[in-house]
């Protein structure tokens, strides 16, 4: 089956710094993207959405300038946090749609943000 | 947009009985609805899908049933087992023109519990 490969798994940082977390499609082409955040014990909340070569569409209250999404390749998306703070620390997760058609959708393992 | 509300947020079942867990939409242009089990800190992984053209859909010990009227759809797990015990997630999204789905909208999750 197709295989959305995330890293890294879990970060710890400090408070002003930045994060890339990265999302790779390893046996297709995902013409899309979509990264979720996730609070404990809470439900996956849809963020963006990034289109390969095209600018990405974020959900109403998640601040663009504050999580940077590129999506350069049909393989490779990537998430930057920038300028973290305690209040990022949350489970994020990738899903791909591939260029086949497939209606279902492929997640990555996830990466656990934590910052100090 | 797309509102998922999703009932029980926990549920206890003796081992061996059925569960059921109930999620209504509110976008009558979903036409995706796929359930997913999460593990602690895992990716969620697709456990049944139902598009909006199919009434029911059954896969060994779990089932999905689709009221479109009523915009309601439920999870059903015939004799349940101790590894049923997981986090369940309904959500709903549509089906794209290219034949993915696009970002899914999640419920708040059920907490399953399978008492021995």
């Amino acid at each position: 089956g197709a295989v959305v490969s995330q890293h890294p798994s879990w970060v710890i940082c400090k408070s002003g710094t930045s994060v890339k977390i990265e999302c790779r499609s390893l046996d297709f082409q995902a013409t899309t993207m979509f990264w979720y955040r996730q609070f404990p014990k809470q439900s996956l909340m849809l963020m963006a959405t990034s289109n390969e070569g095209s600018k990405a569409t974020y959900e109403q209250g998640v601040e663009k300038d504050k999580f940077l999404i590129n999506h350069a390749s049909l393989t490779l998306s990537t998430l930057t946090v920038t300028s973290a703070h305690p209040e990022d620390s949350s489970f994020y997760i990738c899903s791909a749609r591939d260029s086949l058609g497939r209606e279902k959708l492929f997640f990555g393992s996830g990466t656990q943000l934590s910052v100090l | 947009g797309e509102n998922v509300e999703q009932h029980p947020s926990t549920l206890s079942v003796q081992e061996g009985d059925s569960a059921v867990i109930k999620c209504t939409y509110s976008d009558s242009a979903s036409n995706y609805f796929p359930w997913y089990k999460q593990e602690l800190g895992k990716r969620p992984q697709l456990i049944i899908d139902i598009r909006s053209n199919v009434g029911e859909k059954k896969d060994q010990r779990i089932a999905v049933t689709l009221n479109k009227t009523a915009k309601h759809f439920s999870l059903h797990i015939t004799e349940t087992q101790p590894e049923d015990s997981a986090v369940y997630f309904c959500a709903a999204s549509f089906i794209t023109s290219g034949g993915g789905a696009d970002g899914l909208t999640f419920g708040k999750g059920t907490h399953l519990i399978i008492q021995p």
